[in-house]
């Protein structure tokens, strides 16, 4: 089976510009995640979707950063206005459902740097 | 979530088994423990997962103390592939709901180096 697509694969942009990030998740998973990895620390989840509607997004920034999932299947990320502290790996995961102890299935992640 | 302790860094030799430990000393009864692992530059991966008894699978065993209290995750026999980031997480599964349900939170792991 076809696992979590991502791109782009690596992106630099100048501070106080804006970008975007595409995830599409293993057909037919309907939970989805994005982490936000810092170079050194363990990824943190920003964001987590069931379906087409948001479950936890305590952790994102919603300043800047804003997600969606408009029919349940592909997702995008977008930081705007973006800050140097933004450079990082953005991981998009899936995991069958919420509901039980399903293992996540992660993507190779968008390396984004802030100059 | 319970967190989780682990050494920072092992070091293992090609051929043998690579014991790598976690604490969780607060880990509740509805807590699974999760193993993933990060090889450089690829996203996380998952390994394998446990309630309270050992579980084995085709990449590794857990070992899970009687008390819960601990962890430890075993590869048989380590390759050069296996050099890793290696995360344990403890996860409430199940119909526990709230807004941790589902989610991994990620520590520092330990880098586990396999050498020739």
């Amino acid at each position: 089976e076809a696992g979590v697509a991502q791109s782009p694969r690596y992106k630099i942009i100048e501070k106080r510009q804006s970008v975007a990030f595409w995830c599409n998740p293993i057909s037919g998973h309907a939970t989805l995640y994005w982490y936000q990895q810092i170079l050194g620390q363990g990824p943190k989840l920003l964001i987590q979707f069931q379906n087409n509607g948001v479950v936890d997004d305590s952790q994102l920034p919603k300043d800047r950063f804003s997600a969606e999932r408009l029919k349940g299947v592909d997702s995008t990320l977008k930081i705007q206005p973006a800050k140097l502290e933004d450079s990082a790996v953005y991981l998009c995961a899936s995991s069958l459902d919420l509901m039980f102890s399903y293992e996540q299935y992660f993507g190779p992640g968008t390396r984004l740097t802030v100059t | 979530d319970a967190k989780t302790t682990q050494p920072p860094s092992m070091d293992c030799a090609e051929g043998r088994a690579a014991n790598l430990p976690c604490n969780h000393s607060t880990i509740s009864g509805n807590e699974y423990v999760y193993w993933y692992r990060q090889i450089h530059s690829q996203g996380p991966q998952y390994i394998i997962h446990g309630l309270k008894n050992n579980e084995t699978n085709e990449m590794a065993s857990l070992i899970i103390t009687e008390d819960r209290k601990s962890s430890t995750l075993i590869l048989p026999h380590a390759t050069l592939r296996d050099t890793a980031v290696y995360y344990c997480i403890v996860r409430v599964a199940g119909n526990a709901g709230g807004t941790s349900y589902g989610k991994l939170t990620f520590g520092q792991g330990t880098i586990l180096t396999v050498h020739p």
